[in-house]
């Protein structure tokens, strides 16, 4: 178990253009979380896949944003027509979700943006 | 919605010292789940300490421990013994029992130093 993985780690692009995000996540867990987090704050929702499904999405996540789960495995987030706002850490996260008390959330290492 | 408030945005401990991490958080639900995440310096986050606010006893992990008071709505962080790789942010997270996907509603952070 490699644990969540996220490609790639930086990424630096002009305004305008469209970026996307990769996340692996451990690899029996059926859910996976999209958050973002910039300076000073905590990670905020972005959105959440239960397998492909695409069952929640904050209101956070501007029409530029688009999120895919398609086989339930790995996701992809496309940020289209980056603007300098969506400078942050993109984190992934993904747990094993049984309705239990016991699933943990385990996050990856995150995609620093840097949009200029 | 939920909030989570912590008040405290850096924290100085001394190595081997205790040092305690204040949250609060704001619901109208009854049955919850409350969280510290660990953020190390260019690392990814990790789980410190789960709270299940069905149980009253408060949850305890080895060197870390929490104060859990539900009327008053505070889920307070002590860690003992503290150590150089405690250096962190520290962030307090709710999670509702009730809405669909398990998603986390995080505070801005405690950044902990450790002094030798």
């Amino acid at each position: 178990d490699t644990g969540v993985s996220q490609d790639p780690r930086h990424k630096i692009t002009k305004r305008g253009q469209n970026v996307t995000f990769r996340c692996d996540p451990i690899s029996e867990h059926n859910r996976l979380y999209w958050y973002r987090q910039t300076l000073g704050q905590g990670p905020e929702f972005l959105t959440y896949f239960q397998n492909e499904a695409q069952l929640e999405k904050s209101r956070l996540l501007s029409d530029r944003f688009s999120a895919e789960r398609p086989k339930g495995s790995f996701s992809t987030l496309e940020i289209q027509r980056t603007e300098q706002g969506d400078s942050a850490m993109y984190l992934c996260a993904s747990s094993l979700g049984s309705g239990g008390h016991q699933e943990t959330q385990y996050f990856g290492p995150g995609t620093r943006l840097l949009v200029l | 919605a939920q909030t989570v408030t912590q008040s405290q945005p850096e924290m100085s401990v001394q190595e081997a010292e205790t040092v305690t991490l204040s949250c609060t958080y704001d619901t109208s639900e009854s049955d919850y789940y409350l969280f510290w995440y660990k953020q190390p310096p260019s690392r990814q986050m990790i789980l410190v300490i789960r709270q299940e606010a069905y149980k009253q006893q408060n949850a305890t992990e080895n060197r870390f421990s929490v104060n859990f008071q539900k009327a008053a709505k505070s889920f307070s962080l002590k860690i003992s013994d503290s150590q150089l790789g405690d250096a962190a942010m520290y962030f307090c997270a709710y999670r509702s029992v009730k809405s669909s996907g398990d998603k986390l509603t995080f505070g801005t952070g405690t950044r902990l130093a450790v002094r030798p």
